[in-house]
């Protein structure tokens, strides 16, 4: 149940954009987005509940296809303090209302 | 306004002791978690408790038991330590599951 995402890694130069996907194998209730700076805890970014949502703040954004049973993350004109660790969680339907299964992450390293 | 604690921060075992790793928060939310983080691994959900009083098995929750002792508090339990165990422990909370998960410091886990 544990979503994939893609890339595994990726390396920026500031102002350059990147976009982070996350796919299931099972139907979605609900996609939530965090990042991991490197010896910190994880924090949340934005959550989508509707196929078709779209959601973002500052140029983060992201948006949630439900019928592909897929997110995509989309940082653009990336700045130094996006490096870190994307995780997507996802809630997958037949078990709404309990726990997120969250992917292996997506290390993104920004560089000047 | 702490939000999640997690005692201790760190702790060396011996293979075969126990131990009891703590959690608490204080924004009132029903449903809390233990994950345990591993290099390229992502976050793996070990047990949750989707309201105070009930507790459920995660994705890999062999050699832990888990304590919903009252809505703050849900703590981990490793009752015979194995080196597989070392990892880093997060404790997370969120009011529903389709909601921001709030995550705890961490907790850095050696097994020798």
């Amino acid at each position: 149940q544990q979503p994939v995402q893609s890339p595994q890694a990726v390396i920026l130069r500031e102002g350059e954009d990147a976009v982070i996907n996350c796919s299931s194998s099972k139907a979605l209730y609900s996609v939530h987005w965090y990042r991991q700076k490197h010896g910190e805890a994880p924090v949340f970014l934005m959550i989508l509940l509707k196929g078709g949502e779209q959601k973002g703040h500052d140029k983060i954004s992201a948006s949630f296809n439900e019928k592909k049973q897929q997110s995509s993350l989309y940082l653009t004109a990336s700045q130094l303090s996006y490096s870190g660790t994307y995780f997507c969680g996802t809630e997958i339907r037949e078990d709404s209302g309990y726990a997120l299964n969250f992917g292996k992450g997506t290390s993104l390293l920004v560089t000047p | 306004n702490a939000g999640v604690t997690q005692t201790p921060k760190f702790q060396v075992l011996k293979t075969g002791q126990s131990m009891t790793l703590q959690c608490a928060q204080d924004m009132n939310h029903n449903s809390m978690y233990w994950y345990r983080q591993d290099p390229g691994m992502g976050l793996r959900l070990i047990y949750y408790s989707a309201s105070e009083g009930t507790t459920d098995k995660g994705e890999v929750p062999n050699g832990y038991n888990v304590s919903r002792l009252n809505k703050r508090e849900f703590s981990l339990r490793l009752e015979s330590a194995a080196p597989s165990q070392t990892s880093v422990y997060f404790c997370a909370s969120s009011e529903t599951a389709q909601e921001t998960q709030y995550f705890g410091p961490g907790t850095r886990l050696l097994v020798l």
